[in-house]
């Protein structure tokens, strides 16, 4: 089991409510992710870290911001919730690699949070 | 464009029978493709990696084959167990950044029944 932690594992809000989804890691790892995942569709990240200070916009467009002001700790925050963010938030981390291009670091994933938007 | 297709999308097998998943790619430049296990409800856990050179790895009941020349591979399950139901997700990681970024594919959705 890895140690990365999320939360809540499951949210219920209303339409406008800011939001904010937490992520810790106790491996040390630098790099951190943030996926989305609908039923049945491939993971998409959504935004990246690698490493304090270091925040990234990933392949999907979200309306939500990350923050790394901490090693361990890497939350997402929605200003103004919708319908639309209704999805699985799954955090990951890995560990740096800077000796190669590319990478053999496994990424380790949270539980994720279930969130739904009414 | 880089992609990651599986098949077959869902899959229903009797307890302690064999299947196999298949995962073709298109990403490039390659650096290592992973099984992921992903349990309804949880994150997604590695079950191989396997790098260029690498054509079969084994890790218990899963074995995984790797043809970097057609740029597919497969995830055989032997003997499965009903704890064996989750989804299966092939992940691709490149070579062109430092990131490594991760391909995805779909996933395909395993059910055993007893």
């Amino acid at each position: 089991e890895a140690d990365i932690y999320q939360t809540p594992r499951y949210l219920v809000i209303g339409t406008g409510k800011k939001i904010t989804l937490e992520c810790s890691q106790t491996m040390g790892h630098d790099k951190m992710y943030w996926y989305q995942q609908d039923p049945g569709m491939e993971l998409h990240l959504i935004h990246y870290s690698y490493g304090v200070n270091s925040t990234e916009k990933g392949d999907l467009s979200s309306e939500s911001t990350v923050s790394r002001i901490r090693t361990e700790h890497f939350p997402l925050t929605l200003e103004s919730a919708r319908p639309s963010h209704t999805s699985q938030y799954l955090c990951a981390s890995s560990e740096w690699n800077s000796g190669s291009s590319g990478s053999n670091n496994e990424q380790f994933f949270g539980p994720g949070t279930r969130l739904t938007v009414l | 464009k880089n992609q990651v297709e599986q098949s077959p999308q869902s899959l229903i097998i009797l307890e302690g029978k064999n299947c196999t998943l298949q995962c073709n790619y298109t990403v490039s430049p390659f650096s290592n493709l992973r099984w992921y296990k992903q349990d309804t409800g949880r994150g997604p856990v590695s079950l191989t990696i396997m790098t260029f050179s690498e054509n079969t790895k084994s890790n218990g009941r899963y074995t995984a084959t790797l043809d970097a020349d057609t740029k597919q591979s497969s995830l055989h399950i032997t003997a499965s167990q009903l704890s064996d139901s989750a989804s299966y997700i092939c992940v691709v990681s490149d070579r062109g950044s430092t990131l490594g970024r991760l391909y995805f594919g779909r996933g395909t959705q395993l059910t055993v029944w007893p």
